[in-house]
């Protein structure tokens, strides 16, 4: 069965503290591993997806990789405002999305 | 083009009662879909649609939930006699993209806002 896990859990920085966040995934053949930004009460905003093992994307302050059974997203010097759920998902069978429960950040200026 | 609309944003119902919610998928996107979100999980798969035919059901749909699409542009999602552990976040997310062919680019599921359900 299909499988994604995020790590941590929950994520204290301090403004200015790079990190990353893990996304291990078990799926027979992916088609897909999707990163989307949660914030309380909204729906997932989406950030980046990545197809294969080598591949990366960047967007202002989020870097997303790639490996054949993991992710990572790295946040470099992180600000308040990123403050968020971070989730991971992958593209399973027909059309759907298997989503990890996600990391939840906390940026402290 | 505003995104995807989703409505209510909220909505508190008792137990045994039916609900509907509706979604507006982005206009050129041909596929829809519903997720269920409960508190501290990620979405969970509900069922998707390409122009008005639906393509998968999770095993998790009860037949209390339905959904439809008839003209291949908004959807509706139907709960009737609503339970407790209905209570949960409902996500509609839509797509220009799907299939084999979908491989490349940056692209992603677009997801509205959502409907917060409460069950009393």
């Amino acid at each position: 069965e299909d499988q994604v896990t995020q790590s941590p859990e929950a994520l204290r920085l301090q403004e200015g503290e790079s990190s990353s966040l893990n996304c291990s995934y078990t799926v027979s053949g992916l088609r897909g591993l999707f990163w989307y930004r949660q914030d309380p009460g909204k729906g997932p905003e989406f950030l980046f997806t990545l197809y294969s093992a080598g591949e990366e994307k960047e967007k202002e302050r989020l870097k997303a990789t790639l490996t054949k059974k993991e992710s990572f997203l790295h946040i470099t010097a992180p600000k308040p405002e990123d403050s968020a759920t971070y989730l991971c998902a992958v593209r399973e069978g027909t059309d759907k999305l298997i989503f990890g429960t996600g990391t939840r950040l906390q940026v402290f200026p | 083009d505003t995104g995807v609309s989703q409505d209510p944003r909220h909505k508190i119902t008792k137990r045994g009662q039916n609900v509907t919610f509706r979604c507006d998928p982005i206009s050129e996107h041909n596929r829809l879909y519903w997720y269920r979100q409960t508190l501290g999980q990620g979405p969970e798969f509900l069922t998707y649609f390409q122009n008005e035919a639906q393509l998968e059901k999770s095993r998790l749909l009860s037949d209390r939930f339905s959904a439809e699409r008839p003209k291949g542009s908004f959807s509706t999602l139907e709960i009737q006699r609503t339970e407790q552990g209905d209570s949960a976040m409902y996500l509609c997310a839509s797509s220009s993209s799907g299939g084999a062919g979908w491989t490349g680019g940056n692209y992603g599921y677009t997801f509205g806002s959502g409907t917060r359900l409460t069950v009393v």
